[in-house]
């Protein structure tokens, strides 16, 4: 595609149930990125992907996060037994050799 | 530990008015410095880097690494510049991982 896909863009879900969030990167991107933007903050990195070698899972702010690629296409983020601190904005992005290119996120919220 | 800071939450100037958002940023090692916008309703882009020293849409960013800013300029404000700017920290050898501050947005009033 043109850009970077994410979905659903938006998500409501009940505390404790399972999410998960899709990203579709650009075509031949090798980098494909998870960020967190909470409500009037900056955004945190969770989670990096390059090629084949073992992601960067640093930013994961706990066992609940999970985050898969498969190749170098799509990448699902997924949290488990959610709660109400993960609503958030999910952004996506990936590159290749240069800037990071965006998604337009999904906003999740935990009722 | 590495952090970006953006003091100002929100900044509002009339329109031909200079613009300068602050950048602050604290690392050790040898920074690499992006400034990032989104525009309403838009998805966040990268509107300039520090290492390729360019102006983009007029605006212009020097790394002080004396002062560790690397604060956003432009001489006169234009209204379609009214958005939300991101400061971000690459840390060495790794331009995945950005470190974003806060973000300021960005009011340019006719």
């Amino acid at each position: 595609g043109a850009g970077v896909s994410q979905s659903p863009s938006n998500k409501v879900t009940e505390k404790g149930k399972d999410v998960e969030l899709r990203c579709d990167p650009i075509s031949g991107h090798t980098a494909l990125y998870w960020y967190r933007q909470r409500l009037g903050q900056g955004l945190e990195f969770l989670i990096y992907f390059q090629g084949n070698s073992a992601p960067d899972k640093s930013g994961l702010p706990s066992d609940r996060f999970s985050a898969e690629r498969t190749g170098e296409s799509v990448s699902t983020l997924t949290i488990q037994r959610t709660q109400q601190e993960d609503s958030a904005v999910y952004l996506c992005a990936s590159s290749f050799k240069g800037p990071m290119f965006f998604g337009e996120g999904s906003r999740l919220t935990v009722l | 530990a590495q952090r970006v800071t953006q003091p100002e939450k929100l900044l509002s100037v009339f329109k031909g008015a200079p613009v300068e958002l602050k950048c602050n940023y604290s690392y050790s090692g040898s920074p690499e410095l992006f400034w990032y916008v989104q525009y309403s309703r838009q998805r966040l882009q990268l509107l300039l880097r520090h290492i390729s020293r360019e102006s983009i849409k007029g605006f212009t960013a020097d790394l002080n690494k004396g002062e560790t800013s690397f604060h956003l300029k432009k001489p006169f404000a234009q209204e379609e510049d009214s958005a939300m700017y991101y400061c971000a920290l690459a840390l060495s050898g790794n331009t995945g991982k950005l470190i974003f501050g806060q973000g300021t947005t960005l009011q340019v009033k006719p």
